[in-house]
């Protein structure tokens, strides 16, 4: 079962408009983190937030995580072409032994030049 | 550095054979995990390893096995291919328990006809 489901599955914007991504979960957390997957490529980390944190930020992104809704949003601002990518929000329901990332399915954003 | 590294990137088999994904990291990463990727299923979680010697199951283990006989590699074993099995595998890798950033591989693309 998925603990993460991202919307919208599909997001196409103008170059440099803001993408904006959204993020739910079921249970309790202790981080949240995304992932960007470019076309036939591997994940690549782009950002991860803990369970009491509410903002945050890396250049052009900012993740929010509200825990009393369960969901978190990437916003992607003054997006490029090369933004062009899935991304996957996943959770950690770490136990006793290493890292147990859950993924949800993705939002595919397509960036038009 | 090369990060983390599989093969083969491709392979087509038929239905009862059976074969080995092989990955490979240089980071001394502690924990290795084993991923599918599927259509509209985000990645779900096969095997994953938190040290040489040891492996476990994940949360879609069934017709799969895994070994990590050395701390830098992790095998990832179909002993009987079926078309279920078609998929994208990507294997990955983390150190710090804290941090819990995952590294990937690029994928290894599997058809079972």
């Amino acid at each position: 079962s998925q603990q993460g489901e991202e919307d919208p599955q599909a997001l196409s914007i103008q170059e440099g408009e803001n993408a904006t991504m959204n993020c739910s979960y079921k249970t309790s957390i202790n981080n949240l983190q995304w992932y960007r997957q470019n076309s036939g490529r591997g994940l690549v980390h782009l950002i991860l937030i803990r369970s009491n944190e509410r903002e945050k930020h890396s250049g052009r992104l900012r993740v929010t995580l509200d825990t009393s809704k369960k969901s978190s949003s990437l916003l992607i601002t003054a997006s490029r072409a090369a933004d062009t990518a899935s991304y996957f929000c996943a959770t950690d329901a770490r136990g006793t032994s290493g890292s147990r990332l859950t993924f949800g399915e993705g939002t595919q954003l397509t960036v038009n030049p | 550095n090369a990060g983390v590294t599989q093969t083969p990137k491709f392979r087509v088999l038929k239905t009862g054979q059976s074969m080995t994904l092989l990955c490979a990291q240089d980071m001394n990463h502690e924990y290795m995990y084993w991923y599918r990727q599927d259509p509209g299923m985000g990645l779900r979680l096969i095997h994953y390893s938190v040290g040489e010697g040891t492996t476990a199951k994940g949360e879609v283990p069934d017709g799969y096995n895994v070994s990590r006989l050395k701390k830098q590699n992790f095998l990832l074993g179909l002993e009987s291919a079926a078309p279920s099995q078609t998929s994208v595998y990507f294997c990955a890798s983390d150190m710090d328990r804290n941090t819990g950033e995952l590294f990937f591989g690029e994928g290894s693309r599997l058809t079972v006809l």
